[in-house]
């Protein structure tokens, strides 16, 4: 039973530049969330899918946008990159909709923009 | 505003002592209370999650407490091992948002 899966594992991009992550939810799991944790930082939560929709969001602007799929999976979107979103990007999954259940984090993806 | 404070950040403790850690929250509504285990470079692992009716849930030689009054949780470990080296998370929940804590840094050394 796979985990939750993420990549790529690690990115260069530069300023101004489009980055796109990827997220597989663990198996039986419908619900994905994405956080950023700089470093030395806990997680901030960015926003969370279910069905397809967003359904929740935290306080990231615009340029971070993303996309649930119907095998459930997700795609993280930054436009126009900033300096300051150099991060470990983790995506999490659970069982339904809402924050009540486990979240399974998946290894992350580390994004560094120059 | 919803905040979540750790202390201390950082401590080292030999292998075999026991330690603990404390969060103090301000999250509101109040749905639960996490405690996360994250290894360098690795994601954010689950050890205990207690509601405002649970004081006390172990996991192993983990053992978290939670004072719903004083808005207070804490982290013991116990017997510690050279991989309980990370960084631990309190984590305070509503219906709809997690608040992470900076966490704690924990090494142990033989």
């Amino acid at each position: 039973d796979a985990g939750v899966t993420q990549s790529p594992t690690h990115l260069i991009k530069t300023r101004g530049q489009q980055v796109t992550l990827r997220c597989s939810p663990k198996s039986g799991h419908d619900t994905v969330s994405w956080y950023q944790q700089a470093l030395g930082q806990g997680p901030q939560f960015i926003f969370q899918y279910y069905e397809e929709e967003e359904r929740q969001r935290g306080n990231f602007p615009d340029r971070f946008s993303g996309h649930q799929f119907p095998n459930y999976s997700s795609e993280l979107n930054v436009n126009a990159l900033l300096l300051g979103d150099s991060a470990l990007y983790l995506c999490a999954s659970s069982n339904r909709w809402g924050l009540q259940e486990t979240q399974y984090f998946g290894p992350g993806t580390r994004l560094l923009v120059l | 505003k919803n905040q979540v404070e750790q202390s201390p950040q950082s401590l080292i403790i030999l292998e075999g002592k026991n330690c603990t850690l404390q969060c103090n929250y301000t999250v509101s509504p109040f749905s639960n209370l996490r405690w996360y285990k994250q290894d360098t470079g690795r994601g954010p692992v689950s050890l205990t999650i207690m509601t405002f009716s649970e004081n006390t849930k172990s996991n192993g030689r983990y053992t978290a407490t939670l004072d719903a009054d004083t808005k207070q949780s804490s982290l013991h470990i116990t017997a510690s091992q050279l991989s309980d080296s990370a960084s631990y998370i309190c984590v305070g929940s509503n219906d709809y948002k997690l608040s992470f804590g900076a966490g704690t840094t924990v090494t142990v050394r033989a």
